[in-house]
């Protein structure tokens, strides 16, 4: 049962550009979303947060945007840069009513190109 | 320099044999968890610990054990129950496992654990 869905596998984007990644989850009690990214054969890296309590939290070219009511979370990166080429994570947890173990999507592949 | 390590980079297992893989952290934190990555799909938690001496099953514990006798070095074991070992072994770190806490888990460089 996947509780954390990346439904788009790959993301192409100019270099210049804003990426936009897209994360839909469905257990209504998870309230501390995260981002991580994840070049290949590494651990994947600590992007961004945001707690439920909020809809947006920023964090130089990163921006993620949260409607608990649509149960979505997306990642902005602006502008979109060559380093940015890799394997985005979405994860989600239930901190407020236990321990907060992590349920991650499958990621999305991004691409930037020139 | 703070962060986690995990070694080796690479293993090779035998049929039959158990193997461990390594994950040390300095960061002063109090719990600690393993996941496998396979191909196309995301991280899966196969055990978790909040506290030294203490470890919870995650969602595909089978064909794994772990210990945590200190609080800087969670091994993972993949014993020959494990009938399909082959992926990548991310160990990761939080500073503490407490209800009501916004908790950010670090990653350490994983191992890739190879059948022969």
């Amino acid at each position: 049962d996947q509780q954390v869905k990346q439904n788009s596998p790959s993301l192409s984007v100019q270099e210049g550009r804003i990426s936009i990644l897209n994360c839909d989850y469905t257990n209504s009690m998870f309230d501390y979303f995260l981002w991580y990214k994840k070049y290949p054969a590494e651990g994947p890296t600590f992007l961004i947060s945001i707690s439920s309590i909020k809809d947006k939290n920023e964090d130089g070219r990163f921006t993620v945007f949260l409607n608990k009511s649509a149960k979505h979370l997306s990642l902005h990166i602006v502008p979109s840069q060559p380093g940015d080429s890799a394997v985005y994570f979405c994860a989600a947890s239930a901190q407020l009513r236990g321990w907060g173990k992590l349920q991650f999507g499958a990621g999305t592949q991004v691409v930037v190109t020139p | 320099d703070g962060g986690i390590t995990q070694s080796p980079k690479y293993l090779f297992r035998k049929e039959g044999q158990n193997v461990t893989l390594s994950c040390e952290q300095n960061l002063n934190h109090d719990a600690m968890y393993w996941y496998r990555q396979d191909p196309g799909q995301g991280l899966r938690l196969i055990y978790y610990s909040q506290i030294v001496n203490d470890f919870q099953k995650g969602d595909i514990a089978e064909g794994y054990s772990v210990s945590r006798e200190k609080k800087e070095s969670f091994p993972l074991t993949v014993t020959s129950a494990q009938k399909n070992p082959t992926a990548f072994y991310l160990c990761a770190s939080s500073l503490r496992g407490d209800r009501g806490r916004g908790e950010t888990q670090y990653f350490g460089p994983g191992t890739r654990l190879l059948v022969l």
